[in-house]
């Protein structure tokens, strides 16, 4: 298993601000993956990072609004940009092991509320 | 549209009873299925991997079950305890995706 840290762990923010959350890892890692996850809801994956290559994005999110960066196989960063409070939610990063990264490791999360 | 159902409401049982929990997905053919544990403020916590080959895969007081006809797997917890009280994600994966439940809360009353 990984163990995952992520910074910082809540912030509040003012609208229409951007706020970068990391993610770090104790191991190498290819596969990463970020969520978001509302009160008493499933996790929604916002897009994949694999080292090496651009971010995918899932249906609904583009890389304007939620750019990643991953430069090396144990770091990765999610930006929310220009937030409104409809952002408000919490944001995971986790990492995928396995032989096809099945399984997945999480961070603790960053609750993030945006006034 | 790929669809995750897991029971909305809340499960109460009694310490030492065994706690079961459903999952059933809808246009989706996952080649495997996963649960998690999540505790109030913390990321999930992955406990065991079912293959579509597999009917049964035990871990200590769990038990997971994976019927890929009737599209459902079944979560059990035996001898049931306090600290067992948590939220239980069903992630079927299937094209190296995995869908995430809304998960089910689990009270275990001492």
């Amino acid at each position: 298993s990984a163990v995952i840290s992520q910074k910082p762990s809540r912030d509040i923010c003012q609208r229409g601000t951007s706020l970068t959350i990391q993610c770090q890892v104790d191991s190498q890692v290819t596969m990463m993956f970020w969520y978001r996850q509302q009160p008493g809801q499933s996790l929604t994956l916002i897009a994949t990072a694999n080292q090496g290559s651009e971010a995918t994005y899932e249906s609904g999110f583009v890389i304007d609004k939620f750019p990643i960066s991953r430069p090396n196989l144990t770091f990765s960063t999610l930006t929310v940009s220009n937030m409104s409070p409809e952002d408000s939610s919490i944001y995971l990063c986790s990492v995928g092991s396995g032989h096809a990264g099945e399984t997945q490791y999480f961070g603790p999360g960053t609750r993030l509320l945006v006034l | 549209s790929q669809k995750i159902e897991q029971n909305s409401e809340a499960l109460n049982i009694q310490e030492g009873k065994t706690a079961t929990l459903t999952c059933n997905y809808t246009n989706y053919s996952p080649a495997y299925l996963q649960w998690y544990r999540q505790d109030p403020g913390r990321g999930p916590v992955f406990l065991l991997l079912i293959r579509e080959n597999e009917k049964e895969k035990r871990k200590e007081r769990l038990k997971v079950t994976f019927d890929t006809t009737l599209k459902q797997s079944l979560f059990h917890i035996t001898a049931s305890q306090p600290a067992d009280s948590a939220t239980y994600l069903c992630a079927p994966t299937g094209g190296f995706k995995t869908i995430f439940g809304a998960g089910t809360r689990l009270f275990v009353k001492a």
